[in-house]
């Protein structure tokens, strides 16, 4: 069974640093891309980025670009999404997918709510 | 950037058929993807490629594509299928981008 369990959630300061985790389980995690999803309270749904587990090789929304960083480790078959500073337009919730061969988010994470706030 | 625009609410009765649409520059030369998402709930891939089903989605979700827009139709809408409804463009320019979202309301 596939699965992208996701770290829990996040009340964080801002200018504070923050990288949340999603453990991906059920399938060959080199051969499939690993996405974000942004989804602000009450608003829509924002693609973030892409990584290939197998070379790292990353995309970025232009949205989103040198605002956050995305990586993988092997090792524990896991992605993360990274902030250096954060910012209270920040706070949202942050879904993990697997893009498909086929085009599209297949699976997606339970999603990991980030608050920014002073 | 590439932007897609949907409806912001469609009213549907029991039984009856839904139309929502996404539309954008060129659309129909674009693969897209179609998302339900009930509240507090992760988003679910309904629709691929335009107009394939991943297993286990109902045959009444159809999806089509042309020209400039792309539309999901829910037919013999059930009250399950109340939720909020997202378009998606895949090629290599837009990675991805997702459209505005539709909330879909059965009365």
């Amino acid at each position: 069974e596939v699965q992208l369990v996701q770290s829990g959630a996040e009340v964080k300061k801002p200018g504070e640093s923050l990288k949340i985790s999603c453990k991906v389980s059920g399938y060959s995690f080199y051969t499939y891309w690993i996405g974000w999803v942004r989804q602000r309270p009450g608003k829509g749904l924002e693609w973030m980025g892409l990584i290939y587990p197998d070379d790292s090789e990353t995309r970025y929304s232009p949205s989103f670009q040198g605002q956050v960083s995305v990586s993988v480790d092997k090792s524990f078959t896991s992605a993360y999404l990274h902030w250096s500073s954060l910012r209270a337009s920040d706070t949202a919730m942050y879904y993990c997918v697997r893009r498909s061969t086929d085009g599209g988010f297949d699976y997606w994470g339970q999603g990991t709510l980030v608050t920014v706030s002073s | 950037s590439y932007e897609l625009t949907q409806p912001p609410s469609v009213s549907v009765s029991p039984g009856q058929s839904a139309s929502i649409t996404c539309s954008g520059y060129n659309l129909g030369n674009k693969y897209t993807c179609w998302y339900q998402q009930k509240p507090g709930q992760s988003p679910v891939l309904i629709i691929y490629q335009d107009a394939k089903r991943p297993s286990g989605i109902p045959e009444r979700f159809s999806g089509s594509n042309s020209g400039n827009t792309a539309t999901l139709t829910i037919s013999g809408t059930q009250d399950m299928d109340e939720a909020d409804y997202y378009c998606q463009a895949w090629d290599s320019s837009t990675e991805g981008v997702f459209g505005t979202g539709t909330k879909v309301t059965v009365l």
